[in-house]
């Protein structure tokens, strides 16, 4: 089955204490993206990468880390979480790279930094 | 600045209502345009896309939409919503030549059976 992969699900942190969240995909999609939700300020983007080492900044990047090791991996690295980073994540790719815009997404990850 | 503009951040409907979600956009250029939905708990998924063509384009579950350049808006309309509609509705918005998609606010749809 077609999917994008994130893990945990769940996560409940306290600030300063690493953590990384995982995404993968099976649709040999060339563009991933990871993207933040809070409530009234719809989807934020965080980092993007068209592929293989080769990520850029979206709108919110601080405090983010990522890395693009192998096409069918994107994970999101909290280096030192901090509360504002309290929010549901999402992975997202994309087929024919990022140029159509058609995004597939994951079930997300609710993080909570106390 | 390119931004997208969601008239409403919540809609109460009962079922049979007719909707129309509103959604503007700001960009200067040739645009594809989106809608997503998210279920309640659920991840987004599209549920319909304009690049061009027909104006009015027609999307899963019923749902269609229609692009007026002149009003650089992209509205999301049903005729007959269905209580399994409730969900957040995202319109997005991208440059052709560009690769970012520009999400609107969201809008909350709760439809009351």
């Amino acid at each position: 089955e077609a999917q994008v992969t994130q893990n945990p699900r769940y996560l409940i942190t306290v600030t300063g204490k690493k953590l990384t969240v995982t995404c993968s995909q099976n649709m040999n999609h060339e563009y991933m993206s990871w993207y933040r939700q809070d409530p009234g300020l719809g989807l934020r983007q965080i980092y993007y990468s068209m592929n293989v080492e080769v990520t850029d900044k979206g709108d919110v990047p601080e405090g983010y880390k990522v890395s693009r090791k192998e096409k069918r991996n994107f994970p999101l690295i909290l280096e030192s979480p901090s509360p504002n980073q309290t929010s549901l994540y999402f992975c997202a790719s994309s087929p024919s790279g990022a140029n159509t815009g058609e995004l597939f997404f994951g079930e997300g990850s609710r993080l909570t930094v106390l | 600045a390119q931004s997208v503009s969601q008239h409403n951040h919540h809609v109460i409907l009962s079922e049979a209502a007719s909707l129309e979600l509103g959604c503007n956009y700001s960009y200067g250029g040739t645009v594809n345009l989106f809608w997503y939905v998210q279920y309640p708990g659920q991840h987004l998924q599209l549920l319909l896309k304009y690049f061009s063509g027909d104006p009015l384009v027609k999307g899963i579950k019923g749902f269609e939409a229609e692009f007026i350049k002149s009003k650089f808006s992209f509205n999301l309309r049903k005729p007959s919503v269905q209580w399994s509609d409730t969900a957040e509705y995202f319109c997005a918005v991208k440059g052709v030549s560009n690769y970012q998609l520009i999400w609107g606010a969201g809008t909350k749809l709760i439809i009351k059976p």
